[in-house]
């Protein structure tokens, strides 16, 4: 069965990079039809979609973000990453990482982990 | 961008049937997916592609659409039915594909 399992710092200094692993396990990074993606939750907030990544690097982010926002992927680890930069305290979040299903025009997450919540504080 | 609306709260009596609306002049263009968030734990799909049920979701989850308004209808509602409850939908056929949750909606359960 297909699990992911995010890691990394729950606590962040303001100005400084949110980084954020995922580890896939229960099937390959590299399947086709599947990108990989980060969405976060600031507490008693909705969903944000951050943004995905294809096996091959190719990448999708959101709008505003964008500027702030990269996510890499290691096959090899079964891995894929983001990295967030000039982190303020609106970044503080759980942060999701999910298979995201994009056959065709479809593009949803089937698969969750269960979270990271990351603290943006001095 | 564009925006998906949902009602911030529903509430129902166990057995009775819950509908969750979701908003969006972009829905008739765009398929519609729906997650179930019960507290402190990850979202789990419960619908895809406005009406499809994954396997292992029971069936008194549906999912209809009509026009710029997608419905999740939750029939013979649980207490284990409570939770935070989202839409989302995707435009992928744009140059920088935008990936959109609606802003939730509280189902309690009476």
């Amino acid at each position: 069965q297909l699990q992911l399992q995010g890691s990394g710092p729950g606590l962040v200094k303001p100005s400084e990079t949110l980084s954020l692993t995922c580890t896939v396990s229960g099937g390959a990074i590299s399947s086709s039809n599947y990108h990989w993606g980060w969405i976060r939750q600031p507490p008693g907030k909705g969903l944000e979609w951050i943004g995905n990544i294809y096996h091959t690097g190719i990448t999708y982010y959101k709008s505003s973000l964008k500027s702030r926002v990269t996510m890499s992927v290691d096959t090899s680890k079964n891995q894929f990453s983001v990295k967030l930069t000039s982190v303020t305290a609106a970044d503080t979040a759980v942060y999701y990482c999910a298979r995201q299903s994009t056959i065709g025009s479809s593009w949803y997450f089937d698969h969750w982990g269960q979270g990271t919540l990351v603290t943006v504080s001095a | 961008s564009y925006e998906l609306t949902q009602p911030p709260s529903v509430s129902v009596s166990p057995g009775q049937t819950a509908r969750i609306t979701c908003s969006g002049d972009a829905l008739p263009k765009l398929f519609v997916y729906w997650y179930q968030q019960k507290a402190g734990q990850a979202p789990v799909l419960v619908i895809y592609k406005d009406t499809e049920r994954p396997s292992g979701i029971p069936e008194r989850f549906s999912g209809s659409t009509s026009g710029t308004t997608v419905t999740l209808t939750i029939s013979g509602v649980q207490a284990e039915d409570e939770a935070d409850y989202y839409c989302q939908s995707a435009d992928s056929s744009i140059t920088y594909p935008d990936v959109v949750f609606g802003g939730g909606t509280k189902l309690t359960v009476l």
